[in-house]
């Protein structure tokens, strides 16, 4: 069974440092795509970035890069010049190319950025 | 372009009262799904579509059903609602197995006492 961990509840994070979000997986599929997305106090989900299992570079995405290391099962979210606007909850999932194709979820990482 | 809606944005119910919950895309996506997001969790599946005329269960699809009217709509009905049932509900779709990202709808706060 597929699984989603995300160890970190709650970060913290100085306007304009960066700050790392933490996501590590558990399968056995060899196909997958790794996603982070964003969910403001407004409650919609924002797609953030993607990265498939088969992907020899890291993503990047504007100031939103993944750092993916295949071999630790870890797919962790890198943001760069921390902004206000990045205060929100943090949610890394996975998806496969079989079956439903849905996304599997973790259990998210709220962010607060300190001016 | 108005991308997924959903209808009705809040909604409180009783106890036993049934309810249908509205999804609706103008994306031409061929996969439709229905999630649910509990506090301090990630989204759930509880019922997809992955064609027109098509649907399967999902994570935790006991106490809904799902109903896929063409290819722009798909619904959520609560039979018999219960607090269990007390959530936020997402409607997502994806345009075809070989795409990536799925988009979502604004959510759907759903209240049972």
């Amino acid at each position: 069974a597929q699984k989603i961990t995300q160890t970190q509840p709650g970060m913290f994070v100085q306007e304009k440092e960066a700050v790392t979000l933490d996501c590590t997986y558990d399968t056995s599929d060899p196909s997958y795509g790794l996603f982070w997305y964003k969910q403001p106090s407004s409650g919609e989900m924002i797609f953030l970035i993607y990265q498939g299992s088969y992907d020899q570079q890291n993503a990047t995405e504007g100031r939103y890069s993944l750092n993916f290391q295949k071999a630790r099962k870890s797919a962790n979210l890198v943001i760069s010049a921390s902004q206000l606007g990045d205060s929100a909850m943090y949610f890394c999932a996975m998806r496969f190319k079989t079956g439903a194709n849905n996304l599997f979820f973790g259990t998210g990482t709220r962010l607060t950025v300190i001016p | 372009n108005a991308g997924v809606t959903q209808t009705p944005k809040f909604q409180v119910l009783k106890t036993g009262q049934s309810m249908t919950l509205q999804c609706a895309q103008d994306m031409n996506h061929n996969s439709m799904y229905w999630y649910r997001q509990d506090p301090g969790m990630g989204l759930r599946l509880i019922y997809y579509s992955a064609s027109e005329g098509t649907t399967d269960k999902g994570e935790v699809p006991n106490g809904y059903n799902v109903s896929r009217l063409n290819k722009r709509e798909f619904s959520l009905r609560l039979e018999s609602a219960a607090p269990s049932q007390t959530s936020v509900y997402f409607c997502a779709t994806l345009r075809d197995i070989l795409s990536y990202e799925q988009y979502f709808g604004p959510g759907t706060r759903l209240t049972v006492t």
